[in-house]
């Protein structure tokens, strides 16, 4: 696709419940992104994809959260057992391989999570 | 700890005027980039500056850096309506992984 793409924009979940978060990164694009923002602050890393290596997970909260990358494309962020401090808005951004160390990152437009 | 932390936390001013945000990080850095975020949207990268570059612009953009502080700064001029969003700092460091952490932004609102 031309841009990185999020879905669902939005999630209502009940307190306990699994969520899955879709990311498409630009076509090409080696090293992925998830970054956490809740209301109103900056951007929390999570985790962080580059080719073939192993994800840097240091971001991640909780072991409730997860993450993979099928075929060096898609990635899916899973979080188990929603709480209401889990909502927020998850922010997916990719880079090509070339910059990656050095370059821009793509942002997509996020995903809305809301746990009542 | 963030590596990027902007100041002043939020920002208003008239049309017109000129805005200026900082940023500090606390390690050394490959580069560190500006990201503009609208209400509810993603983020769109500004400009990116190297840890060998002083000063750079694009268009109504002037970013500058300062090593020896730790610091970068975002002049937008002759603001606009427009302008009006959050804008955040990223640093990308030499050490550990290499990952962009981001501050927490500055709220700019820019007054017609």
């Amino acid at each position: 696709g031309a841009g990185v793409s999020q879905s669902p924009s939005n999630k209502v979940t009940e307190k306990g419940k699994d969520v899955e978060l879709r990311c498409d990164p630009i076509s090409g694009h080696t090293a992925l992104y998830w970054y956490r923002q809740s209301l109103g602050q900056g951007l929390e890393f999570l985790i962080y994809f580059q080719g073939n290596s192993a994800p840097d997970k240091s971001g991640l909260p909780s072991d409730r959260f997860s993450a993979e990358r099928t075929g060096g494309s898609v990635s899916t962020l899973t979080i188990q057992r929603t709480q209401q401090e889990d909502s927020a808005v998850y922010l997916c951004a990719s880079i090509s391989g070339v910059a990656a160390n050095t370059g821009e990152l793509f942002f997509g437009e996020g995903s809305r999570l809301t746990v009542l | 700890s963030q590596q990027g932390e902007e100041d002043p936390q939020a920002l208003s001013i008239q049309e017109g005027e000129n805005a200026t945000m900082n940023c500090s990080y606390k390690t050394s850095i490959n580069n560190l980039q500006w990201y503009r975020q609208n209400s509810g949207r993603g983020l769109v990268h500004l400009i990116l500056i190297r840890s060998n570059e002083r000063e750079k612009h694009s268009g109504r953009l002037r970013v500058t850096l300062d090593t020896s502080k730790k610091s970068s700064s975002l002049l937008i001029t002759a603001s606009r309506a427009a302008d009006t969003a959050s804008y955040f700092c990223a640093a990308l460091s030499f050490q550990g992984a290499q990952k962009l952490v981001f501050g927490q932004g500055t709220r700019l609102t820019i007054n017609p």
